[in-house]
């Protein structure tokens, strides 16, 4: 099935700069993409949706890249703020789709001033 | 508004025992899933379900049962609870297709002694 693999698993970053997360996945048949913010002890809220059509996707303080050659997905965090310090999860929407998501391990992001 | 909630929030449970983790959503999603969450493993499939009476097995399945007794209410059960089933546990409901959404609920929060 699918695996899907998240990096880094820890980021520290100093407000106003950027910062890069990166998930490969190995099915080449996968389009439909999911990244997910988690501050401590709260659920997965929903940061943006991508589908394979697309390779660039603009968010608020934030941009998704899709590089199907590669089956590599990234979310970059423009001037990162300390609202932005969170765990970071990339998904992958399985081909059988009740099976729901494939979830990367996570990026827990800190920034500092 | 449409949601996924959990009970209960927070649960300690003696090893052996028996626990009932509730889920309800009133999204009308066909698709429903339970995960749990450990540092070092992200989000894992348990369960999940296409609909009212049914139950499939997902990733990691052992030592859990699940009860779909309508559209709105998804059940994990731990027959007999151990110390490595103390975990987060996350629901979500999805919706059907190539454009499902997924909502998660805040998660319960797992303590077997």
């Amino acid at each position: 099935g699918e695996q899907v693999e998240q990096r880094p698993p820890h980021l520290s970053v100093r407000e106003g700069d950027s910062a890069v997360i990166t998930c490969t996945y190995t099915d080449p048949n996968s389009y439909y993409f999911f990244w997910y913010k988690q501050e401590p002890g709260a659920s997965l809220q929903l940061l943006m949706k991508v589908f394979s059509s697309t390779e660039i996707n603009e968010g608020q303080g934030f941009t998704v890249l899709l590089n199907k050659k590669d089956k590599r997905l990234s979310l970059n965090l423009t001037a990162a703020h300390p609202g932005d310090s969170a765990a970071y999860f990339c998904a992958v929407f399985r081909n059988n789709y009740a099976q729901g998501l494939t979830f990367g391990l996570g990026t827990r992001v800190s920034v500092f001033p | 508004e449409a949601a996924v909630t959990q009970s209960p929030r927070n649960k300690v449970a003696v090893t052996g025992g028996k626990v009932t983790l509730s889920c309800n959503q009133t999204n009308n999603h066909n698709n429903m899933y339970w995960y749990r969450q450990d540092t070092g493993h992200g989000l894992r499939l348990i369960h999940y379900s296409y609909g009212a009476g049914s139950t499939e097995k997902g990733d990691i399945p052992d030592g859990y049962k699940a009860s779909r007794p309508s559209q709105e209410n998804f059940s994990l059960i731990l027959e007999l609870a151990t110390p490595s089933q103390t975990s987060v546990y996350f629901c979500a409901s999805g919706d059907e297709g190539a454009h499902s959404d997924y909502t998660f609920g805040s998660g319960t929060r797992l303590l077997v002694i």
